[in-house]
């Protein structure tokens, strides 16, 4: 039962356009979301992060918004560069006894095309 | 500022060899320390994590087993590996009281 989804496999976007990368969760305990980029052979990188007090967290080019009930969030990203061609991650937070587990969705893989 | 060095970035083993992946990271102390595994086309599975020095919390039942030595240092092993086992491994840290999840650059490991 996947608790954390990213239905969109791949995204193709022009550059300079938007990029929009959604992600769906089924669990209201959730209360905090981060997004990770991706690039090939390397670790995930953190990018931005949300709390469910707020509904948007804005640092540079990225924006993410969270729609607490419906249970979404999306990150923007204008305009879009061609290094920002990677694969993205949302993940939820899932408190744990002295830890935090990340519940991540499957992965958008972003194309920027020049 | 904190670092996270991973070892080695590929390994190809046969099936029934055992296994040891480290992890260490340095500028910062008593970091949570996690493994996660990502199959292909998956999202990343959380395999163990750990708030201590011999502390190890494991998240789902496997062939795999881990191991915190030193207070940075963070190794994931098996005593025989099956074809199931492979995919791409990752260690990450956190501050004992952040969300936020910082990982190394990963062990890409197939089994023969």
């Amino acid at each position: 039962d996947q608790q954390v989804k990213q239905n969109s496999p791949s995204l193709s976007v022009q550059e300079g356009r938007i990029s929009i990368l959604n992600c769906d969760y089924t669990n209201s305990m959730f209360d905090y979301f981060l997004w990770y980029k991706k690039y090939p052979a390397e670790g995930p990188t953190f990018l931005i992060s949300i709390s469910s007090i707020k509904d948007k967290n804005e640092d540079g080019r990225f924006t993410v918004f969270l729609n607490k009930s419906a249970k979404h969030l999306s990150l923007h990203i204008v305009p879009s560069q061609p290094g920002d061609s990677a694969v993205y991650f949302c993940a939820a937070i899932h408190r744990m006894d002295s830890s935090y587990k990340l519940i991540f969705g499957s992965g958008t893989r972003l194309l920027v095309r020049p | 500022s904190q670092t996270i060095h991973q070892w080695p970035a590929t390994l190809v083993q046969p099936v029934g060899s055992p296994l040891s992946l480290e992890c260490t990271v340095e500028g910062t102390s008593n970091p949570n320390l996690y493994w996660y595994r990502q199959a292909a086309g998956r999202g990343l599975q959380l395999l163990f994590y750990s708030v201590g020095i011999g502390q190890i919390s494991s998240e789902v039942p496997q062939n795999l087993s881990a191991s915190r030595p030193q207070d940075r240092q963070f190794i994931l092993s098996s005593k025989k590996l099956l074809l199931s086992d492979s995919g791409f491994y990752l260690c990450a840290w956190s501050f004992p009281d952040g969300a936020a999840q910082h990982f190394g650059d990963g062990t890409r490991l197939s089994i023969l």
